[in-house]
């Protein structure tokens, strides 16, 4: 079964500091991986995507995420934190389900705090 | 393109009594999926619609749990009989392509419910 997993489910950064977010994948065909960011009472906004082609992904707000296949990985990046950026992150894969739908399937989120 | 909206944002019910929820997807999604946030974890898929046809529902979906979409716009999410373990964030979303690779989820607000 597909799945993510991600480590730290607290990070803490320094205002202008580099954001690493890590995110694990089990698949057993190359998977097809988000990142979504939710604010505080605010649904799941989509940050960014990886399905095929470029392995270095970019996305809105400054973010970007490298698939890695030899190390099942795909971290999520921002060179340099801001206040806005506290929130909390989930890491997910996208599989078909019966009826012609997809499922995603999230990791337990990272809360990113961002510290002056 | 309005977004995703749900209704109510919050609801405190008294264990045993039934409660409604209500999504509006956006209005060219023909596909819509309802998934479940506890604390400290990432959603977990319920059920999809393509149109207004049921065609997935998780283990997760108890008896007590009925969704409907009546006529292929709304959405509603019904819980009989809620319990403590209800208590979550339930959370719409609304997307049109079909292939993973093609398909981002839109989120809306989600519902949070408090079972006392």
């Amino acid at each position: 079964a597909q799945s993510v997993t991600q480590l730290g489910s607290h990070v803490s950064v320094s205002e202008g500091a580099l954001v690493l977010l890590r995110c694990n994948y089990s698949s057993s065909v190359p998977p097809y991986l988000f990142w979504y960011v939710q604010y505080p009472n605010q649904g799941l906004q989509l940050l960014l995507k990886y399905t095929t082609g470029a392995t270095l992904v970019k996305g809105i707000n400054g973010f970007e995420a490298e698939f890695k296949k030899s190390e099942t990985s795909f971290h999520l990046t921002k060179p340099s934190a801001h206040m806005s950026d506290a929130a909390e992150y989930f890491c997910a894969v996208i599989k078909s389900i019966t009826g012609g739908g997809n499922k995603l399937t999230f990791g337990t989120g990272t809360q990113l705090k961002v510290e002056l | 393109d309005t977004g995703v909206s749900q209704d109510p944002r919050h609801k405190i019910t008294k264990r045993g009594q039934n409660v409604t929820f209500r999504c509006d997807p956006i209005s060219e999604h023909n596909r819509l999926y309802w998934y479940r946030q506890t604390l400290g974890q990432g959603p977990e898929f319920l059920t999809y619609f393509q149109n207004e046809a049921q065609l997935e529902k998780s283990r997760l979906l108890s008896d007590r749990f009925s969704a409907e979409r009546p006529k292929g716009s709304f959405s509603t999410l019904e819980i009989q009989r809620t319990e403590q373990g209800d208590s979550a964030m339930y959370l719409c979303a609304s997307s049109t392509y079909r292939l993973p690779a093609q398909e981002t989820q839109y989120f809306g607000p989600g519902t949070r419910l408090l079972v006392l």
